[in-house]
This record gives structure tokens, sequence and C-alpha cells, in this order.
């Protein structure tokens, strides 16, 4: 299976602050990476697919970056409807996984 | 707009088998552009992927899941399924059904969750 590494698992920030989050895999997945927002109580929302393709209706703040093993998300200027546990997710091959999650949360 | 729906008891015995059902509405399961998932997230842990299934029927089960999983189709209802046998406290979780693009463009598509509680 390929393992996938958040980092950070926890970050703490203030609105309008740049953030960066970095999921690293344990072997080559191309650009075959997701990222997805998940609000608590509530399932999973795409924001990234194919390492840096913005999904419809996801504001342009979201951008992605890298493949091969390392990716990043970056939030442009953090906006308080962002604070969220977001996670990676390879699809180059089977079994699927996610990485362990990172927490944003408000300073 | 596609939607999914979980459905299915909130509670099993320990032992026993949980089956939970995704309906899909605004769209057809049968579409050869998209496969059909379920994924469990514990309480306040991370995301696990379970399986997927076709609308052929041809299925991928998580390794880790494998001697215990069945996902199978009903097209005339819309509807797929998930059987998970001889459960215990640790597949207790958010269970949700899940929309992927074949083109591997990430699951662009989930159910709200319903959440299985394993208990005696």
């Amino acid at each position: 299976d390929i393992q996938l590494t958040q980092s950070p698992s926890f970050l703490s920030a203030s609105v309008g602050d740049r953030v960066t989050i970095a999921c690293r895999a344990s072997q080559g997945i191309s650009s075959y990476l997701a990222w997805y927002q998940q609000k608590p109580g509530k399932a999973p929302r795409l924001l990234i697919y194919a390492a840096s393709t913005l999904q419809s209706g996801v504001p342009s703040r979201f951008s992605g970056s890298g493949s091969g093993t390392e990716f990043t998300l970056t939030i442009s200027s953090l906006q308080p409807e962002d604070f969220a546990t977001y996670y990676c997710q390879q699809l180059n091959s089977y079994p699927l996984t996610f990485g362990g999650g990172t927490k944003v949360e408000i300073k | 707009q596609v939607q999914l729906q979980e459905s299915g008891p909130g509670l099993v015995k320990p032992s026993q088998t949980l089956s939970l059902t995704c309906t899909v509405s605004g769209g057809s399961i049968s579409s050869g552009d998209y496969y059909w998932s379920w994924i469990r997230q514990p309480p306040g842990k991370g995301l696990e992927w379970i399986g997927y299934i076709f609308y052929s029927g041809s299925t991928y089960y998580n390794p880790s899941l494998k001697s215990r999983v069945t996902i199978s189709l009903d097209t005339s209802k819309n509807q797929f399924s998930l059987k998970l046998s001889s459960v215990t406290a640790a597949d207790t979780a958010v269970y949700y059904c899940a929309r992927g693009s074949l083109r591997r463009d990430g699951m662009d598509v989930w159910g709200q969750g319903t959440t299985v509680t394993v208990s005696s």
C-alpha cells in the first residue's frame, strides 16, 4: 500500500495567513493526488484533483502543486470558513489511501 | 445534481454483519464514467477506503478488509450496498458512500455519512 504522510498534523493560524500543508507519498504517484476539506460532522469535500486542478466551485485561494512523491496544498489567505481538517488522497493505485489529516485551527 | 444517501442500522452487535445501502439520485449508477465507493471514519480518526464497485459489477476491496467485505449493486433501484461481516468494536465508524471518477480525479460526490456503532 502507498502511505501518505501529511505535515503538520495540526496548524494554528490567523485569518488572512498563508497556509501550506504538505503530503508525502511513500512511492511515486505521478499527479494522482486529491485534497479534501472536512468540517466537523460533515462529509469530506473535494478541493483539488490531479494534484493542482481546482474542483468546480472551490475558491481560487486554494491551490495545489507537486508530483511524484511531494505535494502541497496552499491557502493563500485563510478565511474563517477554512478552519477544518484537510486530507490528501492518492488515486495512483489500489487500495486508495488517505493521509492522516491536518487540522487547521484559529490562532 | 447527483446526490448520495446512506441508510441502514445504526447499531450492530459484535460478530454480526453490518449492512448499509447508498441510494443515488439525480444520476444513473450505470454511468460508465464513475465507480462507487465506501469509505469509513472511526470516531476522531482519519479516513479509510473500504472498496468500490463499477456499474459492470466488478469490485475492488481494501486488502485490510477484503475477507469480510462485499459490495453489490442494484441498478434497478440505483443503489449500491456494503456488507461487512464479523464486526467488532473496531468497526464502529461513520460510513460514507462516494462517487469516484475513472479519470482518477478524486471523489467528487459524497453522502452525508451514517454512524454505525458495534456494541452488544
